[in-house]
């Protein structure tokens, strides 16, 4: 299956500014999903990034504020924007496998102060 | 409403035993179910998928049932070893929906040695 380097790990940020986390996978896929998983819940997808194309975001999420970059097949950003308290999560990257399993990165643990 | 549930509360087991953990859902026709295993700062493992029309899947120490009439999947793991605890993911995957899956909270297991 495939391999997802995923940085940062964590990282403590001040209200206000922008962090950009980053996903590289080991072979080439055509979707990437960005999930968020707050302590205790379950894990929420953001939005799927497909190479070409605009990201598509589910319900509740924007393009403003967690803009996605996929400029090729092995590579995906998502940056949180202008962060509030409220954005503190772990943030996930994902891609499908061939027996129909997900393979996610190790996770940034993003702290909002 | 739509939910996906498994048990909040810690599940303690005595090493050697079997391990149960449950996923119940509600108002979803599922077209597969996925468990997951998720250590402490890590993204989630792919671990087994079972399909709609498959009433039992089994991989090494692990089984899955999948009872879509009581919507509820039940994971075991026999001869529980310490190495076993972790949280435990449940996801559906819905059809109509090629890549997203409906996640439940997780049950975290503790197998004392």
């Amino acid at each position: 299956s495939a391999v997802i380097s995923q940085k940062p790990s964590r990282d403590i940020c001040q209200r206000g500014t922008s962090l950009t986390i980053q996903c590289q996978v080991d072979s080439q896929v055509t979707m990437m999903f960005w999930y968020r998983q707050q302590p205790g819940q379950s894990l929420t997808l953001i939005a799927t990034a497909n190479q070409g194309s605009e990201a598509t975001y589910e319900s509740g999420f924007v393009i403003d504020k967690f803009p996605i970059s996929r400029p090729n097949l092995t590579f995906s950003t998502l940056t949180v924007s202008n962060m509030s308290p409220e954005d503190s999560s772990i943030y996930l990257c994902s891609v499908s496998t061939s027996n129909y399993g997900y393979t996610f990165g190790s996770g940034t643990r993003l702290t909002v102060v | 409403s739509q939910k996906i549930e498994q048990n909040s509360e810690a599940l303690n087991i005595q090493e050697g035993k079997t391990a149960t953990l449950t996923c119940n859902y509600t108002n979803y026709s599922p077209a597969y179910l996925q468990w997951y295993r998720q250590d402490p700062g890590r993204g989630p493992v792919f671990l087994l998928l079972i399909r709609e029309n498959e009433k039992e899947k089994r991989k090494e120490r692990l089984k899955v049932t999948f009872d879509t009439t009581l919507k509820q999947s039940l994971f075991h793991i026999t001869a529980s070893q310490p190495a076993d605890s972790a949280t435990y993911l449940c996801a559906l995957g819905l059809y109509g929906s090629n890549y997203q899956l409906i996640w439940g909270a997780g049950t975290k297991l503790i197998i004392k040695p």
